[in-house]
């Protein structure tokens, strides 16, 4: 079984610069999370996805920050304009809702530099 | 809101020796989730192990178990027998349970960097 994958892995920009991560989910996963790693913190949670619909976005700056994900199956997370403090690596996650196990199955990061 | 807390940065051990890592939570739900997920170097995050907030016995898995106090909200981590290979940030997480039609947020704590030396 294919894992979360991401793309991609590292970016450099400068700041006011525009970045797009993208994430396909483990087949079947209908919740999709994107999470903020700041280096030396845990992961802070960004946006929450259930098939197509937003279930939690309380944390993203939405006036840099957007996310969407297109027919329930990939995610794009995108920052416009990017800030010195976005550099992180953004975690990209999917769980099997139902399972009701609370498991999440996490992609290898997308890790930005922000200069 | 839930909070979720690390108070122990790093910690190093001897390779072979038995190490615990704590954790503490506040909630005021009586239905969760907590849970350890470990991120080596450079790789991916996974789950370690999982306990259900109604269930008295502590999890174990392997060489990993946990100590759940669900009055004092605790949450330690023990592992035995370390091994190089346990080398990786260990994040202690917590989860609102909701329903079987939908998963909460989970949220994390800081995290404790471990280091297992040969």
């Amino acid at each position: 079984e294919a894992g979360v994958a991401q793309s991609p892995r590292y970016k450099i920009i400068e700041k006011r610069q525009s970045v797009a991560f993208w994430c396909n989910p483990i087949s079947g996963h209908a919740t999709l999370y994107w999470y903020q790693q700041i280096l030396g913190q845990g992961p802070k949670l960004l946006i929450q996805f259930q098939n197509n619909g937003v279930v939690d976005d309380s944390q993203l700056p939405k006036d840099r920050f957007s996310a969407e994900r297109l027919k329930g199956v990939d995610s794009t997370l995108k920052i416009q304009p990017a800030k010195l403090e976005d550099s992180a690596v953004y975690l990209c996650a999917s769980s099997l809702v139902g399972a009701n196990t609370g498991e999440l199955f996490f992609g290898e990061g997308s890790r930005l530099t922000v200069l | 809101a839930q909070t979720v807390t690390q108070s122990q940065p790093e910690m190093s051990v001897q390779e072979a020796e038995t190490v615990t890592l704590s954790c503490t939570y506040d909630t005021s739900e009586n239905n969760y989730y907590l849970f350890w997920y470990k991120q080596p170097p450079s790789r991916q995050m996974i789950l370690v192990i999982r306990q259900e907030a109604y269930k008295q016995q502590n999890a174990t898995e392997n060489r990993f178990s946990v100590n759940f106090q669900k009055a004092a909200k605790s949450f330690s981590l023990k592992i035995s027998d370390s091994q190089l290979g346990d080398t990786a940030m260990y994040f202690c997480a917590f989860m609102k349970r909701i329903n079987m039609n939908r998963d909460d947020k989970i949220i994390f704590g800081k995290g404790t960097r471990l280091h297992i030396l040969p």
